[in-house]
């Protein structure tokens, strides 16, 4: 089955920094990888999201690049703001006779004044 | 905006207690899911539903039983639960299985 890796588990930043979140993938049939945003007490929150065709996505200050030769994929945060402190958490979606999400592990963001 | 609606939205039950978890959506999406989350780990997949059918059940203990009455309705039967079944219950729907998947705020459940 599918493996997902992240990294950093936790991160923190200054706020107007930029924060980047790495995460890896096992199965090269993968051909959809979410981010999710999940703050505490409330639902993972999808923010962008990226195809296998296409290698980098932005919207407004989030972005995100995939490496499919390499398995690997970022999500890319600029000009950090303390709203975007929360748990980040990429995933990947196997497809095939039967499609499933498998979600890396999380990321921790801390946006400090 | 996308909108999953899910009751209750905190749940005690003892361990012979029967309950069960609902899941909302009138999106017109075909595909519905239900996910366990600990704290401070990633959701887990239990089971997919797609067009009404249920298309995967990732191992899970026969305690927990799915139910798709119809394509807007999810629901998840509990009985004889464990202390460790204690969780938040996401309910997730998409267009289809390829598709984008949108959460429901979920059920915090409590086993005593």
């Amino acid at each position: 089955g599918e493996n997902v890796e992240q990294h950093p588990s936790t991160l923190s930043v200054q706020e107007g920094d930029s924060a980047v979140i790495k995460c890896t993938y096992s199965d090269s049939a993968s051909n959809y990888f979410p981010w999710y945003k999940q703050e505490l007490g409330k639902r993972p929150q999808l923010i962008i999201d990226i195809r296998s065709n296409v290698g980098e996505k932005k919207d407004q200050r989030i972005a995100v690049t995939l490496n499919k030769t390499a398995k690997h994929f970022s999500l890319h945060i600029t000009e950090t703001q303390p709203e975007d402190s929360a748990v980040y958490f990429c995933a990947a979606l196997q497809t095939g006779t039967a499609s499933k999400l498998t979600f890396g592990t999380g990321t921790r963001l801390q946006v400090t004044l | 905006d996308t909108e999953v609606t899910q009751t209750p939205k905190h749940l005690v039950m003892g361990m012979t207690n029967k309950k069960s978890l609902k899941c909302e959506q009138h999106m017109g999406h075909r595909a519905m899911y239900w996910y366990k989350q600990k704290a401070k780990k990633p959701p887990e997949l239990m089971f997919v539903y797609s067009y009404e059918k249920l298309s995967i059940n990732e191992s899970v203990p026969s305690r927990f039983s799915p139910e798709c009455p119809n394509s807007s309705l999810l629901n998840l039967h509990l009985h004889a639960l464990q202390p460790e079944d204690s969780a938040l219950y996401l309910c997730a729907s998409s267009q289809d299985v390829l598709s984008p998947q949108h959460f429901g705020d979920g059920t915090r459940l409590s086993i005593l």
